[in-house]
């Protein structure tokens, strides 16, 4: 069971948009900065957004993040094949003093 | 270029004892506070323990407190996980990572090492 809960899939046809929604508590998500982390198969995860809605250099404006409140969302449009992955929330949590991780979402291009 | 190359993983029995290493290059290795993130097979990623730059302050998950051990020596830029009384859910990829303390992200990450405990 994990801290922060995502959905367990999304899928979309190509092109098209999807949002992955990841909630929490006032432990952590409320209080804290939400990143995001896409894992392609095979590959360890990579840093897609950081500070609830910054992208690091290299990563495209297709990816977008936002919080609100004790929950945040990523978002990705113009899906495309080389989207299909798992994406991971996280932040820190501040009342067991540890990263806290969402269980995953499967994103799947139709 | 940010390297970090985790070794040390391997086929151990419960009870057993592993150390795992990340060596780091490309960064400023002893101003970084470092991460140890789990994966079990098929599963999703667990946080194991962190350590500070100056080697003074850790965490751990609830799953591997008083059994794991994080530690750094920043001279051979590399950090450790000593991993005791090994069980069956300890199966998992081990990831390191370069950990953004107040802006709680992982920036950098190793390719992992899989440790399989199992009788």
């Amino acid at each position: 069971q994990s801290v922060l809960t995502q959905p367990p899939s999304v899928s979309a046809a190509p092109g098209q948009k999807v949002t992955i929604s990841c909630s929490g508590s006032s432990s952590n998500i409320g209080n804290k900065y939400v990143s995001w982390y896409q894992q392609l198969p095979g590959t360890a995860p990579k840093l897609l957004i950081y500070d609830n809605d910054k992208r690091p250099s290299g990563i495209p404006d297709r990816f977008s993040g936002s919080k609100s409140g004790t929950s945040a969302t990523l978002g990705i449009t113009g899906l495309q094949a080389g989207d299909e992955a798992d994406y991971y929330c996280g932040t820190w949590d501040i009342s067991v003093h540890v990263g806290v991780f969402g269980g995953g979402t499967k994103v799947t291009v139709l | 270029e940010v390297q970090l190359l985790e070794s040390g993983g391997a086929l151990v029995q419960p009870g057993g004892c592993l150390r795992l290493s990340c060596a780091a290059s490309g960064l400023s290795f002893s101003s970084n506070v470092m991460i140890w993130v789990r994966q079990a097979p098929g599963k999703g990623l667990e946080w194991v323990s962190s350590i500070s730059s100056s080697d003074d302050v850790t965490f751990y998950g609830d799953s591997v407190k008083g059994r794991f051990t994080i530690s750094r020596d920043n001279s051979k830029e590399t950090l450790y996980l000593q991993m005791n009384s090994l069980r069956d859910d300890d199966t998992a990829v081990y990831y390191c990572g370069t950990w953004a303390p107040g802006h709680e992200y992982i920036q950098h990450w190793g390719r992992g090492t899989l440790v399989t405990v199992f009788s």
